[in-house]
């Protein structure tokens, strides 16, 4: 399977500043990246789908320009929480498909955040 | 709509089986996965079904009725470390996944 790394693991910001999670594909080339948000006790969220070379796909009711997305490479796709705020606070994961067919999906280990 | 359903929480002892059922509704259909998932994790791949049936890996099963929406996960010779939620998921005709709430499995000794 793919090995996809987030960094940072966790951060810790202000209220009002802006966080910058990475999340990578390591051993191979990805054109589609996903990104989730899951809040505790809660299942995975799709907030948007990461197209290399394009723009994201939001789904509904994520603001697109609060959480913006790069994927300026087949390695790496980057999720900005702008003007970040408390409610903000959560566990952020990636994923990418995977090379032998598209119903796989491989996880990164996720960004905890939390926003004071 | 498209909608996920499993139990929130279960118990079981280790050593036993436990099957983890969840039934789903969505617009077509691309495949059912089985997710696990550590607190404060990510989730980690177990098992995908399109076609009806059982498929078994290891101490670990699961099955498919595309007819009546519906899936198990069964986990034999329950570990301590089976100890995680369980994530249902279904592919729709997008090939988006929806996710179930995730099902606690907790195992006492």
């Amino acid at each position: 399977g793919a090995v996809v790394s987030q960094h940072p693991s966790w951060v810790i910001c202000k209220s009002g500043t802006s966080v910058k999670i990475e999340c990578r594909s390591l051993d191979f080339q990805a054109t589609t990246m996903f990104w989730y948000r899951q809040f505790p006790k809660q299942s995975l969220m799709l907030m948007a789908t990461s197209n290399e070379g394009s723009k994201a796909t939001y789904e509904q009711g994520v603001e697109k320009d609060k959480f913006l997305i790069n994927h300026a490479s087949l390695t790496l796709s980057t999720l900005t929480v702008t003007s970040a705020h408390p409610e903000d606070s959560s566990f952020y994961i990636c994923s990418v498909i995977g090379q032998a067919s598209y119903n796989e999906q491989f996880f990164g280990p996720g960004t905890r955040l939390t926003v004071l | 709509g498209q909608n996920i359903d499993q139990p929130t929480e279960m118990t079981a002892t280790e050593g036993a089986i436990v099957q983890i059922n969840c039934t789903y509704q969505t617009s077509g259909f691309n495949g059912l996965f089985w997710y696990q998932q550590h607190a404060g994790e990510a989730p980690t791949f177990l098992s995908y079904n399109v076609l009806d049936g059982l498929e078994e890996k290891g101490r670990f099963s699961s099955f498919l009725s595309r007819s009546k929406g519906y899936s198990y996960l069964l986990l034999k010779e329950l570990q301590m470390k089976d100890s995680a939620s369980y994530l249902c998921a279904a592919m729709d005709s997008n090939y988006q996944l929806i996710w179930g709430a995730g099902t606690k499995l907790i195992i006492k000794p």
